[in-house]
């Protein structure tokens, strides 16, 4: 079973913030949190990772809780181009062969 | 490449016979991981290459399927005596030395069994 847990869908209104969470109560001192994204029929794509620090890049920001057990990916201002299923998934720096990818959450941004 | 790189982009094979799928990771990414991907769901870990170590290939779920890697860089995932449950799309990735990159995936072999 997959080690995180999300919301299996979410709807967002174009031009507004869509803030996907993700609950992770049994992360390990040494995962980090990673986000990836999956438009319909293509191969995933990495978003952005953290492991206890605030993370922002150019797609999104990651909001790490202080106690590390859950997450929130921020895209600031969603676009049409960001429906796509989200996975949050944990993955370890030493030993990552068997990540578990979740059904992730299927955001759906509308006009 | 600029990025991973997998072929054929579609499959469509008989039951029975045998199928190759083929994936070029990005020049200097040590690791590489093939999942498949049925319709609907979450992507399922087959196998994992990490630079000269032994593959791990606890995910494959039966002895038809086989993957090798050839001098570190391509790699060919082989499906015998195909069935109409292998039916998915086959995703590749791969991921630079070190622990903390996210993985680069292609965009995927759809494997069609009729």
């Amino acid at each position: 079973d997959a080690k995180t847990t999300q919301p299996p869908s979410m709807d967002c209104a174009e031009g507004r913030a869509a803030n996907l969470p993700c609950n992770h109560s049994t992360i390990s001192g040494n995962e980090y949190v990673y986000w990836y994204r999956q438009i319909h029929s293509q191969g995933p794509q990495y978003i952005i990772h953290g492991l206890k620090n605030n993370e922002t890049n150019e797609m999104a920001s990651l909001i790490i809780t202080e106690d590390r057990k859950s997450s929130t990916l921020i895209l600031p201002h969603a676009t049409l181009r960001d429906t796509a299923v989200y996975y949050c998934i944990l993955q370890n720096a030493g030993n990552n062969r068997k990540l578990i990818w979740g059904l992730g959450t299927s955001l759906a941004v509308n006009p | 490449g600029a990025g991973v790189s997998q072929s054929p982009s579609n499959k469509v094979t008989e039951k029975g016979k045998d199928v190759e799928l083929r994936c070029d990771p990005i020049s200097g990414h040590t690791a590489l991981y093939w999942y498949r991907q049925s319709l609907g769901q979450g992507l399922e870990f087959l196998i994992y290459f990490q630079g000269n170590s032994a593959p791990d290939k606890s995910g494959l779920p039966s002895d038809r399927f086989s993957a090798e890697r050839t001098g570190g860089s391509v790699s060919t995932l082989t499906i015998q005596r195909t069935q109409q449950e292998d039916s998915a799309v086959y995703l590749c990735a791969s991921r630079p030395p070190g622990g903390r990159y996210g993985y680069t995936f292609g965009s995927g072999t759809r494997l069609t069994v009729v």
